[in-house]
């Protein structure tokens, strides 16, 4: 069964904007995922947080974190029209099999 | 970083024919590929573990006499969907675990469509 879920659905926002989007999941982790998923093509993995950390940054993404609320949520700053796509968050338990939420379509309108 | 092929990228057949993927890390060995199956719009729902050298772990709900999985190598795996039907129509993904169990690497999928 599905372990992710993300919330919202799908965002429209405009460039320069800033994009949040959560992921909410069930059982005890090791780390949680994110990846982005432009139209019909292959993930692009963008970064990985561990159970241990709180908060990472990359470039405009900053990522966090909350195991007590078994949470993450991903922050896209100054949004771009390129940064358009599917983003999914992946659970990942010891080594066992990724799981996917549902995703939240992210548009950036020029 | 690691590489992850598929092939074909994409495949259009007839309801009834069997249709061969394969995936391929091309700088790396990995002992576990995964196959995932994607709808329109929808995420990424895994169908099957495959492990070099044994059988493959479908997914519940995933025929496995449908969606037969070969791993005869450390750096291929292959996934064929027999007897297709337009149901079957999907993007297929396959990931390659790394030296790192946290790691997968995917590939850029692949797209069938079954008339």
């Amino acid at each position: 069964s599905q372990q992710g879920e993300e919330d919202p659905q799908a965002l429209s926002i405009q460039e320069g904007e800033n994009a949040t989007m959560n992921c909410s999941y069930k059982t005890s982790i090791n780390n949680l995922q994110w990846y982005r998923q432009n139209s019909g093509r292959g993930l692009v993995h963008l970064i990985l947080i561990r159970s241990n950390e709180r908060e990472k940054h990359s470039g405009r993404l900053r990522v966090t974190l909350d195991t007590s609320k078994k949470s993450s949520s991903l922050l896209i700053t100054a949004s771009r029209a390129a940064d358009t796509a599917s983003y999914f968050c992946a659970t990942e338990n010891y080594g066992q099999n990724f799981v996917f939420g549902p995703g939240t379509r992210l548009s950036v309108l020029p | 970083g690691a590489v992850v092929s598929q092939h074909p990228s994409w495949v259009i057949c007839k309801s009834g024919t069997s249709v061969k993927i394969e995936c391929r890390s091309l700088d790396f060995q990995a002992t576990t590929m995964f196959w995932y199956r994607q709808f329109p719009k929808q995420s990424l729902m895994l169908m099957a573990t495959s492990n070099e050298g044994s059988k493959a772990t479908y997914e519940q709900g995933v025929e496995k006499d449908k969606f037969l999985i070969n791993h005869a190598s450390l750096t291929l795996s292959t996934l064929t969907v027999t007897s297709a039907h337009p149901e079957d129509s999907s993007f297929y993904i396959c990931s390659a675990r790394g030296a790192l169990p946290e790691t997968q690497y995917f590939g850029p999928g692949t797209r069938l469509l079954v008339l």
